[in-house]
């Protein structure tokens, strides 16, 4: 069955300090490794997609990072507005068109 | 603006009521699905259609219907046999014509409905 593991649940930051949150998953045939936002009370929203070992995204002070067995996000020197709750997704062979989310790791950066 | 829109913002059900949930996409995407989300929990597929009129169970369908008559539309009915159907449900949607068997396409997801049972 697939899994996925998510890392710390919650980092509290300053602003400015940067940092790393993890996705350890196990799963039969990576098809896809996904990151999304959710600010609460609102839908996800799409970060990055991952498909295969050593590929790497990047978008403002974010950065997605894929190996075989986990992936980080990479914060570079956050800002409050950073602040939210990070989710993790992966699909698998076994998994059809569904995939399988993290618990997510909640982030708050304090001015 | 493209986008996927769900409604109510927030929904209450009383003992014994089906209340059906809302979500429509214009951005021509082929594939919808619905999730739950409990606090603590990672998000879980309730159901998905891959293409009008075709629809399939995900891992909790247990309590739920869905139809999918139009392209844009793919309702979610919460039914009696729900017993614990206190929720924030999310809809998303996919192209349909970008995955491949290696790679699954990216979901995009609506603002959510928050059900609550009074």
């Amino acid at each position: 069955e697939d899994q996925v593991t998510q890392s710390p649940e919650a980092l509290r930051l300053q602003e400015g300090e940067s940092s790393s949150l993890n996705c350890s998953y196990t799963v039969s045939g990576l098809r896809g490794l996904f990151w999304y936002r959710q600010d609460p009370g609102k839908g996800p929203e799409f970060l990055f997609t991952l498909y295969s070992a050593g590929e790497e995204k990047e978008k403002e002070r974010l950065k997605a990072t894929l190996t075989k067995k986990e992936s980080f996000l990479h914060i570079t020197a956050p800002k409050p507005e950073d602040s939210a709750t990070y989710l993790c997704a992966v699909g698998g062979w076994n998994s059809g068109y569904a995939l399988n989310f993290g618990k997510g790791t909640s982030l708050l950066v304090t001015p | 603006d493209g986008g996927i829109t769900q409604s109510p913002k927030y929904l209450f059900r009383k003992e014994g009521q089906n209340v059906t949930l809302s979500c429509e996409q214009n951005l021509n995407h082929d594939a919808m699905y619905w999730y739950r989300q409990d606090p603590g929990q990672g998000l879980r597929l309730i159901y998905y259609s891959q293409i009008v009129n075709d629809f399939q169970k995900g891992d909790i369908a247990e309590g739920y219907s869905v139809s999918r008559e139009k392209k844009e539309s793919f309702p979610l009915t919460v039914t009696s046999a729900q017993k614990n159907p206190t929720a924030f449900y999310l809809c998303a949607s996919s192209p349909g014509t970008s995955g491949t068997l290696f790679h699954l396409e990216t979901q995009y997801f609506g603002p959510g409905t928050r059900l609550l049972v009074l």
